[in-house]
């Protein structure tokens, strides 16, 4: 079956713009993530979609970042104001359940953000 | 929360055995130990799980200590589709919400 996508693949954009990444999950996958990669840096979560519950935003690094899910399907992650740190893949992951610890989660080919 | 030690790095001869190793003295008893792995240019995928016993799936092995304070990833014949990063990773859902935590792992070479 179809896994996770994400778009756009690639994303350009200028300092001080805002983007919207998406993430379309696995049918049935009730919890979605959003991690981001830095060139050469470990994966970093950024933010956690449990059903209905309200989100886990813990990871998301200033209040620039936001991220919605809409009717418990696709996601949207919004950066306001890119800056150059912000450059970096950004992965979606779903999972069947979210909740148990034999969870598995199945990533996206990621969104690669370069902000000039 | 729970963390992991592996090497940095390791390197394989194609259609050799490998085993990754992975420490974890802190596991806590309601600890899974994931593994995933990303080949280039993609997003991790995941590899094997498990708890107390040993676990075989199509695509390795996870040999778990008996006192779950290490594990080791067995990769029973290297191929060149192999070489990726390769995370272990502890679970607990009790401890989070979830998400996988990851550290730098251990990125596999594999010589033709």
């Amino acid at each position: 079956g179809a896994g996770v996508s994400q778009s756009p693949s690639n994303k350009v954009t200028e300092k001080g713009k805002d983007v919207e990444l998406r993430c379309d999950p696995i049918s049935g996958h009730t919890a979605l993530y959003w991690y981001r990669q830095s060139l050469g840096q470990g994966l970093e979560f950024l933010i956690y979609f449990q059903g209905n519950s309200a989100p886990d935003k813990s990871g998301l690094p200033s209040d620039r970042f936001s991220a919605e899910r809409t009717g418990g399907s696709v996601s949207t992650l919004t950066i306001q104001r890119t800056q150059q740190e912000d450059s970096a893949v950004y992965l979606c992951a779903s999972s069947l359940g979210g909740t148990t610890n034999t969870d598995t989660q199945y990533f996206g080919p990621g969104t690669r953000l370069t902000v000039l | 929360d729970a963390k992991t030690t592996q090497p940095n790095s390791m390197e394989s001869n194609e259609e050799e055995p490998v085993h990754l190793p992975c420490n974890h003295s802190t596991i806590s008893g309601t600890d899974y130990i994931h593994w995933y792995r990303q080949l280039p240019s993609q997003g991790p995928e995941y590899v094997i799980h498990g708890l107390t016993s040993n676990v075989n799936n199509r695509m390795a092995s996870l040999a778990i200590a008996e006192d779950r304070k290490s594990s080791t990833l067995i990769l029973h014949r290297a191929t060149l589709r192999d070489a990726a990063v390769y995370y272990c990773i502890l679970l607990n859902y009790g401890g989070s919400q979830g998400n996988l935590i990851f550290g730098k792992g251990t990125k596999l070479s594999v010589k033709p």
